[in-house]
């Protein structure tokens, strides 16, 4: 059972655009929701991290929104640029620190110039 | 500082054959977790250790995956009688210490193809 769904598939989006990337869970337990960027032949790079006591986290240009009652996050890209294009994974964990991460299925960014 | 490294690479094995794939994690970090990435996937939780000891290892598709880290820093994922299903990306993970924070950071991952 997918207990992180996430959406779309694939993205692409003009250099300068802003990119939306979706994820919906199910599991109530969760209480840490971070993205990870992933770029072709490497391991996950931690982006951006939210808990539940807040709506929306900002850093640079990438902000996450959370909607605790609709369980769903997103993830926003301001002023998407070229060097953004990669794969894109939302994840959750339950159960306070060192716990284990579930992914969705992730997004592909192309940022066209 | 140094982040998660992993050896080998790459790895290419027969069918039946038994690998290891070996996972330094960041220093200090209390924390280790192996995850596995299919193509076109996201990475999919296998193991967790805190300290020495397994804390967690529902993730584990059978028998024939073992793992260990036998001085709380190092860990070694073993696949014992490869299959062609076990193809994908081992990825690692660490932590820091459990209180202090839920971040993981990633090595490059091992990828394995069984022939």
């Amino acid at each position: 059972q997918q207990q992180v769904k996430q959406s779309p598939q694939s993205l692409i989006v003009q250099k300068g655009g802003i990119s939306i990337i979706n994820c919906a869970y199910e599991n109530t337990a969760f209480d840490y929701f971070p993205w990870y960027q992933q770029f072709p032949g490497k391991g996950p790079a931690l982006l951006i991290a939210i808990r539940p006591d807040v709506s929306e986290k900002k850093e640079g240009r990438f902000t996450i929104s959370f909607n605790k009652s609709a369980k769903q996050f997103s993830l926003h890209i301001m002023d998407s640029q070229p060097g953004d294009s990669a794969t894109y994974f939302c994840a959750a964990s339950n159960g306070g620190t060192a716990s284990k991460l579930t992914f969705g299925t992730g997004t592909r960014l192309q940022v066209t110039l | 500082g140094a982040g998660v490294s992993q050896t080998p690479s790459n790895k290419v094995t027969e069918k039946g054959k038994y690998v290891e794939l070996r996972c330094d994690p960041i220093s200090g970090h209390t924390a280790l977790y192996w995850y596995r990435q299919s193509l076109g996937q996201g990475p999919e939780f296998l193991i967790y250790f805190q300290g020495t000891g397994a804390a967690d290892d529902s993730g584990l598709p059978n028998d024939r995956f073992f793992a260990v880290r036998p001085e709380g820093s190092v860990s070694t994922l073993k696949i014992q009688r490869t299959e062609r299903g076990d193809s994908a990306v081992y990825l690692c993970a660490s932590s820091p210490l459990p209180g202090t924070s839920y971040e993981q950071y990633f090595g490059p991952g091992t990828r394995l193809t069984v022939t």
